[in-house]
């Protein structure tokens, strides 16, 4: 599975539009770009994903730049319980063995009042 | 209705004892998922089960025995706890590729 590179933290004001970066430069083109946040103390969770049209769902955005080397998660108007680690991971759809996601270190989220 | 349950939350023991984590999911689906978060808060893939079958074995020690009896419920074994086993134990299913995971037990080896 390709690598990817996060921030190690970012802040964002209450309100306002959280943009967290992925670089994923060695991505293959059967990978999919996957997000996951986990909030302090809870497991994590799903929030989208996509391969390279940008998505949108009831939480946020994702923003697949055209050479797919790159995206972007959009949290529209973070509130304090987006407050998390959010993990960009690069995988292969449709294998056999299971989803073996491989989680870095992430990014810390931290949304201000 | 909790998706992915697992028990107990808290784990205490002893160096050498034998313990369970108990997982049970209630979505239908047919992957399940033990993964381990260690101190430093890097997430590992323990084991994967599919329809009760065993698909994924990392390089995990095997004092570790998972058991699936079916395909709601995978279990996570450990022999003989060594302080390294402390740590944060996540219990996972997937239906295609988004996996749904449980709230963890922190296992704390004392």
């Amino acid at each position: 599975d390709a690598k990817t590179t996060q921030p190690t933290s970012m802040d964002c004001a209450e309100g306002r539009a959280a943009n967290l970066p992925c670089n994923h430069s060695t991505i293959s083109g059967n990978e999919y770009v996957y997000w996951y946040r986990q909030i302090h103390s809870q497991g994590p969770q799903y929030i989208i994903h996509g391969l390279k049209n940008n998505e949108t769902n009831e939480m946020a955005s994702l923003i697949i730049t055209e050479d797919r080397k790159s995206s972007t998660l959009i949290l529209p108007h973070a509130t304090l319980r987006d407050t998390a680690v959010y993990y960009c991971i690069v995988r292969v759809v449709g294998e056999t063995s299971g989803s073996r996601l491989t989680f870095g270190e992430g990014t810390q989220l931290t949304v201000n009042p | 209705d909790t998706a992915v349950s697992q028990t107990p939350k808290y784990l205490v023991t002893q160096m050498g004892n034998d313990k369970s984590i108990k997982c049970e999911q209630n979505l239908g689906h047919d992957t399940m998922y033990w993964y381990k978060q260690d101190s430093k808060k890097f997430l590992k893939i323990m084991f994967s089960y599919n329809n009760k079958e065993l698909i994924i074995n990392e390089t995990v020690p095997n004092r570790f025995s998972p058991k699936s009896p079916d395909k709601a419920h995978l279990n996570l074994h450990i022999n003989s706890l060594e302080l390294g086993d402390s740590a944060v134990y996540f219990c996972a299913s997937s239906l295609v590729e988004k996996l749904f995971f449980g709230s963890g037990t922190q296992l704390s080896v004392l």
